[in-house]
């Protein structure tokens, strides 16, 4: 089945640690995207990649990085900068050309 | 600056009832505008898209409208049922540096009553 993949789906850290978001794609699709998300609001984007070796910030990048080493791949890293990391963590990804998204099922990260 | 907006936060109506939402956005000049179902826990799910040219789309149960003049967009269900209850979100494309991006209004969560 293709689709998009996000690990895991729940994450808690302790307050100082950086931490890893998996994101992987087997749809074949250039761009990808991260987004956060807080209860009972809308997506906000943090990075986004249109290509290999590629990507630029978002609205709210602050305290985060990524890489896009693979195609298929585009992990987040929450950074200890980051003020208030818990939060919904939505990764999507998008054929060249297209206008829809396809997301993964969200990973759920609490600081503690 | 630039902003996309959907009015109301929540939205409760009745079963069989048409449930209308909607997106207004300012200082963007979207070629094309989309829909997408958020469910509880889980990541949104395209459901229809609207272009700049097309006053009118409709799949199903669902009718998106899109004027340019008032930047707005409107989403209609209609003969509205309990399984409808979710958050529907608008998205658009707009230019970054290099590359498009795709940004949310914050959502609608509706929900329908038996």
């Amino acid at each position: 089945d293709g689709g998009i993949t996000q690990s895991p789906k729940y994450l808690f850290r302790k307050e100082g640690q950086n931490v890893t978001l998996s994101c992987e794609q087997n749809l074949n699709h250039d761009a990808m995207y991260w987004y956060r998300q807080d209860p009972g609001q809308g997506l906000r984007l943090i990075y986004y990649s249109q290509i290999v070796n590629d990507f630029q910030k978002g609205d709210i990048a602050e305290g985060y990085s990524v890489s896009r080493e693979k195609k298929e791949s585009f992990p987040l890293t929450v950074t200890s900068a980051q003020k208030n990391p818990t939060a919904f963590y939505l990764c999507a990804s998008r054929r060249q050309g297209a206008k829809e998204a396809f997301f993964g099922q969200g990973t759920r990260l609490t600081v503690v | 600056s630039q902003k996309i907006e959907q009015n109301s936060e929540a939205l409760n109506i009745q079963e069989g009832k048409t449930a209308t939402l909607t997106c207004n956005y300012t200082n963007y000049s979207p070629a094309y505008l989309q829909w997408y179902r958020q469910d509880p826990g889980r990541g949104p799910v395209f459901l229809l898209l609207i272009r700049e040219n097309e006053k009118e789309k409709r799949k199903e149960r669902l009718k998106v409208t899109f004027d340019t003049t008032l930047k707005q967009s409107l989403f209609h269900i209609t003969a509205s049922q309990p399984a409808d209850s979710a958050t529907y979100l608008c998205a658009l494309d707009s230019l970054g540096s290099s590359a498009s991006k795709i940004i949310f209004g914050s959502g609608t969560r509706l929900s329908i009553r038996p």
